[in-house]
C-alpha cells in the first residue's frame, strides 16, 4: 500500500525556518517524482514545489522561489521542504504528492493526510 | 502561468441528480487536465487524469470530457458521499495550476 506521511509542522514566527518531511513507503520511491503542494485555511490548492526523481530537476512556484529548497534522499525514501524566511501568507497544510505520467502530462496520484505550518507572532 | 476557472464555485444538488462541473483553462491544455475530489480534513483524492480517464477504484459514476480550453466533470447519480469540493489542475505547462475549487453542497 502506498503511504505518504508528512511531518515537521507547527506554529513559527514571521522570519523564521521549519523544515518538512514526506516519508514514502508501498513503492519504488526512488523512481517517482515528488510535489509539495499547499492549501491556505479555508482556501484552494496551490503548487508549491517539484523534483525530479534523481533530484536533478526542481521547480518552484514563484510566491516561494528563493526561500524554499525541495530535496530528496532516496536511500531513505523521503522528501524534503526545508522553509525559510517564512511568512504569514505561508500559513496553510502542506501536502507531499507522488506524480505520474500520461502521455506528456501529469497528474498526483497520492497524497499525504497534510501537516500543518502556522506562521504567527 | 495557465490560469484555470471552475463554474460553479458553488453547487447544491439533492441525491441521484446528475451534476455537471465547468473547468475553463487560459490557454489551450490539449487533454491535460485532471480533477480531483476533496472532502473537509481530509487529502484530495485523484478522479479523473487525462480528461477523461478514470482513476483506478473511482466509481463509473464519475467522468470527464473536454479538450483544449474547456472542461466538464459529470457526475451522473449524486451519492451522499459525493458532497464535497472538487479542483480541476492542469499539467500543460511546467508549473500546474488548480482552479479555484466547486464545493458540492446537499440540497
Amino acid at each position: 500500500e502506498v503511504q505518504l506521511v508528512e511531518s515537521g509542522g507547527g506554529l513559527v514566527q514571521p522570519g523564521g525556518s521549519l523544515r518538512l518531511s514526506c516519508a514514502a513507503s508501498g513503492f519504488t520511491f526512488s523512481s517517482y517524482e515528488m510535489n509539495w503542494v499547499r492549501q491556505a485555511p479555508g482556501k484552494g490548492l496551490e503548487w508549491v514545489s517539484y523534483i525530479s526523481s534523481s533530484g536533478s530537476t526542481i521547480y518552484y512556484a514563484d510566491s516561494v522561489k528563493g526561500r524554499f529548497t525541495i530535496s530528496r534522499d532516496n536511500a531513505k525514501n523521503s522528501l524534503y521542504l526545508q522553509m525559510n524566511s517564512l511568512r504569514a501568507e505561508d500559513t496553510a497544510v502542506y501536502y507531499c504528492a507522488r506524480e505520474s505520467h500520461f502521455y506528456g502530462g501529469d497528474y498526483f496520484d497520492y497524497w499525504g493526510q497534510g501537516t500543518l505550518v502556522t506562521v504567527s507572532s | 502561468d495557465i490560469q484555470m476557472t471552475q463554474s460553479p464555485s458553488s453547487l447544491s444538488a439533492s441525491v441521484g441528480d446528475r451534476v455537471t462541473i465547468t473547468c475553463r483553462a487560459s490557454q489551450s491544455i490539449s487533454s491535460y487536465l485532471n480533477w480531483y475530489q476533496q472532502k473537509p480534513g481530509k487529502a484530495p483524492k485523484l478522479l479523473i487524469y487525462a480528461a477523461s480517464s478514470l482513476q483506478s477504484g473511482v466509481p463509473s459514476r464519475f467522468s470527464g470530457s473536454g479538450s483544449g480550453t474547456d472542461f466538464t466533470l459529470t457526475i451522473s447519480s449524486l451519492q451522499p458521499e459525493d458532497f464535497a469540493t472538487y479542483y480541476c489542475q492542469q499539467s500543460y505547462s511546467t508549473f500546474d495550476t488548480f482552479g479555484q475549487g466547486t464545493k458540492l453542497e446537499i440540497k
